[in-house]
């Protein structure tokens, strides 16, 4: 089993869509969890972080789930601009150790 | 706004000659990474260093590779031999702390190994 896995993807939506992403992680000593969004041939930039109360960011939703081992991403009213490839980040070792899903590639369509 | 910076952009080197990949860390930040990421792949963590040493290293960090902390700014990383699979974009990375906290990337090295 991959340690970080996600929705294959692509997601194609149009713009105002309402779009999830899921990722499943096996190591239970995980410790830190994050979304991280990727455009094409860039660095990955930090999205948000996730906690266990859920938290919230402007149109974007995180949540963990420790006990399914589950983390969400909820884009709302999807704009052109959120188009790229979001990737699931979970750290352990007190945060030395941080694993990469393979990304979840969203197209926004006008 | 401060950032990581990473020399050179790209570089194309012979099989089984050495490279060194260079990052600037943001200033004050204590933890440094390495990251790369084959065309098309994911993102893949080679090492983590803190107080001057080592703290996680990757399957993929073998004896062909190494890291060091030079001076106060710089924080390298060396292939000793390169091979035609390490033909990847290395990221290099800084945090201030290590739980929830932001890792701020660099913008990479495009390495070719020919």
């Amino acid at each position: 089993r991959k340690e970080v896995e996600q929705d294959p993807g692509p997601f194609n939506v149009p713009e105002g869509a309402t779009v999830a992403f899921n990722c499943t992680y096996s190591n239970s000593a995980s410790q830190s969890f994050f979304w991280y969004r990727q455009d094409c041939r860039k660095e990955p930039k930090l999205l948000m972080s996730v906690y266990s109360s859920g938290n919230e960011d402007g149109r974007f939703t995180a949540q963990l789930n420790r006990a399914s081992q589950y983390i969400s991403l909820l884009i709302r009213d999807s704009k052109l601009s959120d188009s790229a490839t979001y990737l699931c980040v979970v750290s352990y070792t007190g945060g030395f150790k941080t694993i990469f899903g393979a990304g979840t590639r969203l197209f926004v369509k006008a | 706004e401060p950032e990581v910076t990473q020399t050179p952009s790209h570089q194309v080197t012979q099989m089984g000659q050495e490279v060194i990949l260079r990052c600037v860390p943001i200033s004050n930040h204590l933890y440094f990474y390495w990251y790369r990421q084959i065309l098309g792949q994911k993102v893949e963590f080679l090492v983590s260093f803190y107080n001057n040493e080592i703290s996680e290293k990757s399957e993929i960090f073998d004896d062909q590779f190494s890291v060091e902390r030079p001076d106060g700014s710089n924080f390298t990383l060396k292939i000793r031999s390169t091979k035609l699979e390490d033909s990847a974009m290395y990221f290099c990375a800084s945090s201030s702390l290590r739980l929830d906290t932001e890792a701020f990337f660099g913008q990479g090295t495009r390495l070719t190994v020919v």
